[in-house]
């Protein structure tokens, strides 16, 4: 089946510092990619909507930048949480969808960040 | 807007009892599609089910098994049988097209099944 790589699963630094978050699909092109977020024991909230080639579409309170979504290529999106802050700890989440419209979208095991 | 309703915050079942997750739904659209998703606690989501607005049927996997109901906006789940290992945060959701489209969640079901 379809497989999404996010990279990475887990990272912990500092306050002020810079992450990036690299969602990949192995075996599919992705023509569209989701990056959701996900607060302890809550639900997963679509905070952008990337199109290869294009500006990523942001839901409404989403930071367009602070949260930096970058989708360069059929296979890779990537989401730069630029100055993390404490309040940014939380679990993301990437899809993707080859826009077939026929597919459910393919998510990645997610990426827990810790802003310290 | 839509909107996805999951109205059981937590559920507790001992090993062997069947259990329904239920979830309703609000949508202007006429196509859409419905999903269950698991959360288990390593975090990642396990796709589950996705039904689209026109097939009503009900459908059986398993032990897993969903009624959908347009006429009361309701994609219930039920496990038969439950196991220790359906332990999990169990998510409803919906989008507008084909499941490319954006996912919007319900707020999710935490099942803890006990030995």
């Amino acid at each position: 089946g379809a497989v999404v790589s996010q990279h990475p699963s887990w990272v912990i630094c500092k306050s002020g510092t810079s992450v990036k978050i690299e969602c990949r699909s192995l075996d599919f092109q992705a023509t569209t990619m989701f990056w959701y977020r996900q607060f302890p024991k809550q639900s997963l909230m679509l905070m952008a909507t990337s199109n290869e080639g294009s500006k990523a579409t942001y839901e409404q309170g989403v930071e367009k930048d602070k949260f930096l979504i970058n989708h360069a290529s059929l296979t890779l999106s990537t989401l730069t949480v630029t100055s993390a802050h404490p309040e940014d700890s939380s679990f993301y989440i990437c899809s993707a969808s080859s826009g077939t419209g026929n597919q459910p979208q393919h998510f990645g095991d997610g990426t827990r960040l810790s802003i310290l | 807007a839509q909107k996805v309703t999951q109205a059981q915050t937590e559920i507790s079942v001992v090993e062997k009892e069947d259990v329904t997750l239920d979830c309703v739904y609000e949508t202007r659209d006429t196509t859409y599609y419905l999903f269950w998703y698991k959360q288990p606690p390593s975090g990642e989501l396990v796709f589950l089910i996705r039904r689209n607005s026109f097939d009503e049927q009900n459908e059986i996997s398993g032990r897993y098994s969903w009624n959908f109901q347009k006429s009361t906006s309701s994609f219930n789940f039920t496990i038969t049988a439950s196991q220790v290992v359906d332990s999990a945060v169990y998510f409803c959701a919906l989008s507008n097209w084909g499941g490319s489209e954006k996912l919007v969640f319900g707020k999710g079901t935490k099942l803890t099944v006990n030995p």
